[in-house]
Parts: structure tokens; C-alpha cells; sequence
């Protein structure tokens, strides 16, 4: 899988979009990016995936550059409940499906 | 749709003791489940994994004889801490594959079991 550079921390006020970037510069063709998100003590939560095209489901929306080479997903209006570790996973999907590899993902804080 | 439980939530034991833990997809069938582990401050690390009627594959530093792990249905995968030590006292997690029609290709995640051991 390819290599995901994410920040460590971002913080966001309640009511705000947060924007969270990914850097994936080695993504291969049939490679998706995926993210996840883990609120503390719980497991991870999965929030969207996408390939080449723009994806907005109803918790998030993923923007994929035209070179795949980063994203960013953007949560419309953060809630405090928002607050967790976001990862960000490239990953092939398909037939090559298989295990997810974790980074350090982003801390992201919403705060009043 | 795509849930994923895992039973116990949290278990203490003693050093030397078994555990199991369970777990279930719900409401979609899993040929293949995973077994991550964490440890605080941590990411998840994969430890394993399940195949439906198949063994298990092994991450490289994961002893198989001490972290058993059953596939038996499409809807339940087992593992067990053999002869617990404080060393594997951690927030084990698993996940469950889903790739069925109606829900998208992706991997669902229980909601972890915390294990101490004393």
C-alpha cells in the first residue's frame, strides 16, 4: 500500500467545516483512499472511500485532487462529537482487498 | 447496515488464564475478518487475518499458538489469548470485511474489547 502523510493535530471550531489533508503521492491506479475515524476507547469508524471521483456521503465529503497525489476530507460542520483521530489509507480495492494499514492519522479537536 | 460487535467489552483476568473474544457481524457476511491490536498512545496493528473455514494468517512478530483465532461461519470469528501475561493487556479490535451487494466494499470495525491482565 501506499505510504499517507497526514498532520498530527488540527483544531476546528464547532460549526465550522475542518478540512483534514492527505498527501499520497505514490497512490498506484487501483489504489483507493479510504478514511477512518477513531474516538477515544472506541473502535474505528469507517466514513468514506473514493477513487478518482469526488465522494459526499452524509457524514463527510472527499475531495481527490485530478494526480490523486492528495485529498482532503471535509466535514460540513464539526461537532464536538467530532472530536477524534482521522486516518487517512490508501488502499487497493477490488479482488486485492485485503488488511488496512494505520499511520498516526490526525487529531482533530473541535472546540466551542 | 455494516455492524460489527465484539463480546466481552472489557475483561480482567489473571496471569496464566484464557480469554476469548468474540466477534460478530450482524447484519452482512464476512468471509474474512481482521484482528487488530493497541496499545495506549498507539495505532491499531494488525495482528491477523480470518478466513472462513481456512487458518489464519499471521502478522510477522504475532505467535499463533498463543493468539488462537476461529473462523467457523460467515458471521463469527474467535480469538483467544492463550495463557494471558500483563505483556497482553491491550485493546484488541477486529473488523469484518463487507462486500456484498448494498454495502460497499470496505472494512467495518467492532467496537474493541479491553483486556487486563493481573
Amino acid at each position: 500500500d501506499a505510504k499517507t502523510t497526514q498532520p498530527p493535530s488540527m483544531d476546528c471550531a464547532e460549526g465550522r467545516a475542518a478540512n483534514l489533508p492527505c498527501n499520497h503521492s505514490t497512490i498506484s491506479g487501483n489504489e483507493y483512499v479510504y478514511w477512518y475515524r477513531q474516538i477515544h476507547s472506541q473502535g474505528p469508524q469507517y466514513i468514506i472511500h473514493g477513487l478518482k471521483n469526488n465522494e459526499t456521503n452524509e457524514m463527510a465529503s472527499l475531495i481527490i485532487t485530478e494526480d490523486r497525489k492528495s485529498s482532503t476530507l471535509i466535514l460540513p460542520h464539526a461537532t464536538l462529537r467530532d472530536t477524534a483521530v482521522y486516518y487517512c489509507i490508501v488502499h487497493a480495492g477490488g479482488t486485492s482487498y485485503g488488511k488496512l494499514t494505520f499511520g498516526q492519522g490526525t487529531i482533530l479537536t473541535v472546540h466551542p | 447496515g455494516a455492524v460489527v460487535s465484539q463480546h466481552p467489552s472489557w475483561v480482567i483476568c489473571k496471569s496464566g488464564t484464557s480469554v476469548k473474544i468474540e466477534c460478530r457481524s450482524l447484519d452482512f457476511q464476512a468471509t474474512t475478518m481482521f484482528w487488530y491490536r493497541q496499545f495506549p498512545k498507539q495505532s491499531l496493528m494488525l495482528m491477523a487475518t480470518s478466513n472462513e473455514g481456512s487458518k489464519a494468517t499471521y502478522e510477522q512478530g504475532v505467535e499463533k499458538d498463543k493468539f488462537l483465532i476461529n473462523h467457523a461461519s460467515l458471521t463469527l470469528s474467535t480469538l483467544t489469548v492463550t495463557s494471558a501475561h500483563p505483556e497482553d493487556s491491550s485493546f484488541y479490535i477486529c473488523s469484518a470485511r463487507a462486500g456484498l451487494a448494498g454495502v460497499r466494499e470496505t472494512q467495518y470495525f467492532g467496537p474493541g474489547t479491553r483486556l487486563l491482565v493481573l
